[in-house]
Protein backbone atom coordinates (compact mmCIF):
# COMPACT_ATOMS: atom_id res chain seq x y z
CA UNK A 1 0.00 0.00 0.00
CA UNK A 2 1.30 3.45 -0.49
CA UNK A 3 0.30 4.76 2.70
CA UNK A 4 -1.65 8.18 2.90
CA UNK A 5 -1.06 10.41 0.08
CA UNK A 6 -1.71 14.38 0.44
CA UNK A 7 -1.51 16.79 -2.37
CA UNK A 8 0.00 19.40 -2.97
CA UNK A 9 3.06 19.00 -1.00
CA UNK A 10 3.88 22.55 -0.38
CA UNK A 11 1.37 25.55 -1.79
CA UNK A 12 2.23 29.32 -1.58
CA UNK A 13 -0.73 31.88 -1.92
CA UNK A 14 -1.72 35.11 -0.83
CA UNK A 15 -4.44 36.39 1.95
CA UNK A 16 -7.87 36.17 0.71
CA UNK A 17 -7.29 32.93 -1.83
CA UNK A 18 -8.98 29.60 -1.31
CA UNK A 19 -6.71 26.69 -0.67
CA UNK A 20 -8.19 23.36 -0.45
CA UNK A 21 -6.24 20.28 0.80
CA UNK A 22 -6.58 16.96 -0.35
CA UNK A 23 -6.39 13.80 0.97
CA UNK A 24 -6.79 10.14 -0.07
CA UNK A 25 -6.54 7.35 3.28
CA UNK A 26 -4.95 4.33 3.54
CA UNK A 27 -7.84 1.40 1.64
CA UNK A 28 -9.79 0.08 4.04
CA UNK A 29 -9.02 2.37 6.76
CA UNK A 30 -12.54 3.77 8.30
CA UNK A 31 -11.51 6.73 9.99
CA UNK A 32 -9.84 10.36 8.35
CA UNK A 33 -8.08 12.87 10.92
CA UNK A 34 -7.06 16.32 9.71
CA UNK A 35 -4.34 17.92 11.64
CA UNK A 36 -2.26 20.56 11.70
CA UNK A 37 1.01 21.55 13.55
CA UNK A 38 2.81 25.08 14.01
CA UNK A 39 5.62 25.49 16.35
CA UNK A 40 3.60 27.64 18.55
CA UNK A 41 0.42 25.04 18.92
CA UNK A 42 2.06 21.96 18.04
CA UNK A 43 0.08 19.20 16.39
CA UNK A 44 -3.93 20.03 16.46
CA UNK A 45 -6.93 17.90 15.39
CA UNK A 46 -9.29 19.37 13.39
CA UNK A 47 -11.70 17.30 12.32
CA UNK A 48 -12.20 13.73 11.42
CA UNK A 49 -14.58 11.88 9.79
CA UNK A 50 -15.58 7.77 10.42
CA UNK A 51 -17.01 6.35 7.39
CA UNK A 52 -17.39 9.28 5.52
CA UNK A 53 -19.37 11.26 7.77
CA UNK A 54 -17.65 13.77 10.25
CA UNK A 55 -17.72 12.96 13.53
CA UNK A 56 -16.06 15.85 15.76
CA UNK A 57 -14.84 19.23 14.03
CA UNK A 58 -14.76 20.95 17.04
CA UNK A 59 -10.77 21.47 16.43
CA UNK A 60 -11.67 23.64 13.27
CA UNK A 61 -10.69 27.18 13.88
CA UNK A 62 -13.30 29.21 12.25
CA UNK A 63 -15.79 29.16 8.98
CA UNK A 64 -13.23 29.59 6.75
CA UNK A 65 -12.36 26.39 7.28
CA UNK A 66 -14.48 23.32 5.79
CA UNK A 67 -13.51 19.58 5.30
CA UNK A 68 -15.23 17.19 3.23
CA UNK A 69 -15.47 13.63 2.89
CA UNK A 70 -17.40 12.73 -0.95
CA UNK A 71 -15.69 9.21 -0.39
CA UNK A 72 -14.07 6.72 1.07
CA UNK A 73 -10.94 7.36 -0.59
CA UNK A 74 -11.09 10.95 -0.60
CA UNK A 75 -11.02 14.06 1.57
CA UNK A 76 -10.68 17.79 1.14
CA UNK A 77 -10.23 20.54 3.61
CA UNK A 78 -10.41 24.13 2.28
CA UNK A 79 -9.48 27.38 3.42
CA UNK A 80 -11.42 30.43 2.22
CA UNK A 81 -10.52 33.22 2.69
CA UNK A 82 -7.07 32.51 4.10
CA UNK A 83 -4.88 34.41 5.61
CA UNK A 84 -0.88 34.28 6.91
CA UNK A 85 -2.24 32.94 10.31
CA UNK A 86 -3.42 29.55 8.60
CA UNK A 87 0.27 29.00 7.45
CA UNK A 88 0.89 25.34 8.87
CA UNK A 89 1.42 22.19 8.19
CA UNK A 90 -1.39 20.23 7.57
CA UNK A 91 -1.56 16.40 7.98
CA UNK A 92 -3.84 13.74 6.82
CA UNK A 93 -4.20 10.24 8.96
CA UNK A 94 -6.35 7.21 8.84
CA UNK A 95 -6.65 4.14 10.87
CA UNK A 96 -8.65 1.24 10.59
CA UNK A 97 -10.57 1.76 13.33
CA UNK A 98 -11.38 4.47 16.02
CA UNK A 99 -9.01 3.70 18.68
CA UNK A 100 -6.43 2.12 16.09
CA UNK A 101 -3.00 3.49 15.68
CA UNK A 102 -2.79 6.44 13.21
CA UNK A 103 -0.90 6.66 9.99
CA UNK A 104 0.31 9.89 8.35
CA UNK A 105 0.73 11.00 5.33
CA UNK A 106 3.60 13.31 4.21
CA UNK A 107 1.85 16.45 4.74
CA UNK A 108 1.02 19.86 3.17
CA UNK A 109 2.86 23.26 4.05
CA UNK A 110 0.78 25.85 3.43
CA UNK A 111 2.38 29.43 3.48
CA UNK A 112 -0.19 32.29 3.43
CA UNK A 113 1.69 35.52 2.23
CA UNK B 1 -7.53 20.81 30.98
CA UNK B 2 -6.41 17.53 29.66
CA UNK B 3 -3.03 17.35 28.67
CA UNK B 4 0.16 15.23 27.63
CA UNK B 5 3.33 16.78 28.39
CA UNK B 6 7.31 16.20 27.92
CA UNK B 7 9.53 16.79 30.51
CA UNK B 8 12.47 17.48 27.96
CA UNK B 9 12.09 19.40 25.22
CA UNK B 10 15.58 18.45 23.38
CA UNK B 11 17.73 15.11 24.46
CA UNK B 12 21.26 15.30 23.11
CA UNK B 13 22.67 11.28 23.19
CA UNK B 14 26.15 10.16 22.30
CA UNK B 15 25.70 7.25 19.15
CA UNK B 16 25.60 3.80 20.30
CA UNK B 17 24.22 5.29 23.95
CA UNK B 18 20.68 4.41 25.06
CA UNK B 19 17.76 6.99 24.92
CA UNK B 20 15.26 7.86 26.88
CA UNK B 21 12.36 10.53 26.70
CA UNK B 22 9.31 10.87 28.96
CA UNK B 23 6.24 11.97 28.93
CA UNK B 24 3.93 12.75 31.67
CA UNK B 25 0.30 12.65 31.26
CA UNK B 26 -2.23 14.29 33.08
CA UNK B 27 -5.37 12.24 32.50
CA UNK B 28 -5.78 8.78 34.44
CA UNK B 29 -8.76 8.29 32.40
CA UNK B 30 -6.19 7.68 29.44
CA UNK B 31 -6.30 3.79 28.68
CA UNK B 32 -4.12 3.94 24.91
CA UNK B 33 -1.20 5.59 24.66
CA UNK B 34 1.29 5.66 21.17
CA UNK B 35 5.09 6.81 20.70
CA UNK B 36 5.43 8.80 17.49
CA UNK B 37 8.19 9.49 15.28
CA UNK B 38 8.54 12.62 13.53
CA UNK B 39 11.79 12.89 10.91
CA UNK B 40 12.16 16.56 9.21
CA UNK B 41 9.72 17.31 6.55
CA UNK B 42 7.97 14.09 7.31
CA UNK B 43 4.73 13.34 8.82
CA UNK B 44 4.84 11.47 12.23
CA UNK B 45 5.30 7.53 11.98
CA UNK B 46 4.04 5.00 14.14
CA UNK B 47 6.98 3.49 16.53
CA UNK B 48 5.37 1.61 19.17
CA UNK B 49 1.92 1.42 21.32
CA UNK B 50 0.78 0.60 25.05
CA UNK B 51 -2.42 -0.26 26.60
CA UNK B 52 -3.61 0.63 29.99
CA UNK B 53 -3.47 -2.97 30.94
CA UNK B 54 0.40 -3.24 30.58
CA UNK B 55 3.18 -1.58 31.77
CA UNK B 56 5.79 -2.37 29.81
CA UNK B 57 5.96 -3.85 26.05
CA UNK B 58 9.33 -3.79 23.45
CA UNK B 59 9.52 -3.70 19.74
CA UNK B 60 12.93 -3.73 18.27
CA UNK B 61 15.35 -1.82 19.68
CA UNK B 62 12.67 0.19 21.20
CA UNK B 63 10.70 -0.18 24.63
CA UNK B 64 7.89 1.67 26.18
CA UNK B 65 7.39 1.77 30.12
CA UNK B 66 3.74 2.89 31.59
CA UNK B 67 3.41 3.86 35.13
CA UNK B 68 -0.17 4.49 35.56
CA UNK B 69 0.56 5.37 39.57
CA UNK B 70 2.43 8.64 38.06
CA UNK B 71 1.27 8.91 34.98
CA UNK B 72 4.24 9.01 33.56
CA UNK B 73 4.85 7.64 29.93
CA UNK B 74 8.72 6.43 28.31
CA UNK B 75 10.15 5.49 25.65
CA UNK B 76 13.86 3.67 25.63
CA UNK B 77 15.79 3.16 22.77
CA UNK B 78 18.63 0.83 22.64
CA UNK B 79 22.00 1.88 20.85
CA UNK B 80 20.88 4.66 19.64
CA UNK B 81 21.82 5.31 16.13
CA UNK B 82 21.98 8.52 13.37
CA UNK B 83 18.67 7.54 11.87
CA UNK B 84 16.65 8.15 15.53
CA UNK B 85 17.15 11.82 15.14
CA UNK B 86 13.72 13.29 15.43
CA UNK B 87 11.31 14.88 17.00
CA UNK B 88 9.25 12.27 19.51
CA UNK B 89 5.68 12.47 20.38
CA UNK B 90 4.09 10.81 22.74
CA UNK B 91 0.10 11.01 22.34
CA UNK B 92 -2.71 9.39 24.71
CA UNK B 93 -6.46 8.24 24.04
CA UNK B 94 -9.08 9.08 26.38
CA UNK B 95 -11.71 7.01 27.51
CA UNK B 96 -14.19 9.07 27.12
CA UNK B 97 -13.62 10.13 23.80
CA UNK B 98 -14.04 7.65 20.96
CA UNK B 99 -10.92 8.48 18.81
CA UNK B 100 -9.76 11.88 19.58
CA UNK B 101 -5.82 11.58 20.50
CA UNK B 102 -3.83 14.22 22.56
CA UNK B 103 -0.07 14.86 21.46
CA UNK B 104 2.62 16.16 23.75
CA UNK B 105 4.68 19.06 22.43
CA UNK B 106 7.44 16.51 21.54
CA UNK B 107 11.01 16.21 22.39
CA UNK B 108 13.89 16.64 19.58
CA UNK B 109 16.70 13.43 19.92
CA UNK B 110 19.62 14.38 18.47
CA UNK B 111 22.90 12.23 17.68
CA UNK B 112 26.81 13.06 19.06
CA UNK B 113 29.05 11.55 16.44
Amino acid sequence: DAGVIQSPRHEVTEMGQEVTLRCKPISGHDYLFWYRQTMMRGLELLIYFNNNVPIDDSGMPEDRFSAKMPNASFSTLKIQPSEPRDSAVYFCASSRGGRETQYFGPGTRLLVL
Amino acid sequence: GESVGLHLPTLSVQEGDNSIINCAYSNSASDYFIWYKQESGKGPQFIIDIRSNMDKRQGQRVTVLLNKTVKHLSLQIAATQPGDSAVYFCAEFLWSSASKIIFGSGTRLSIRP
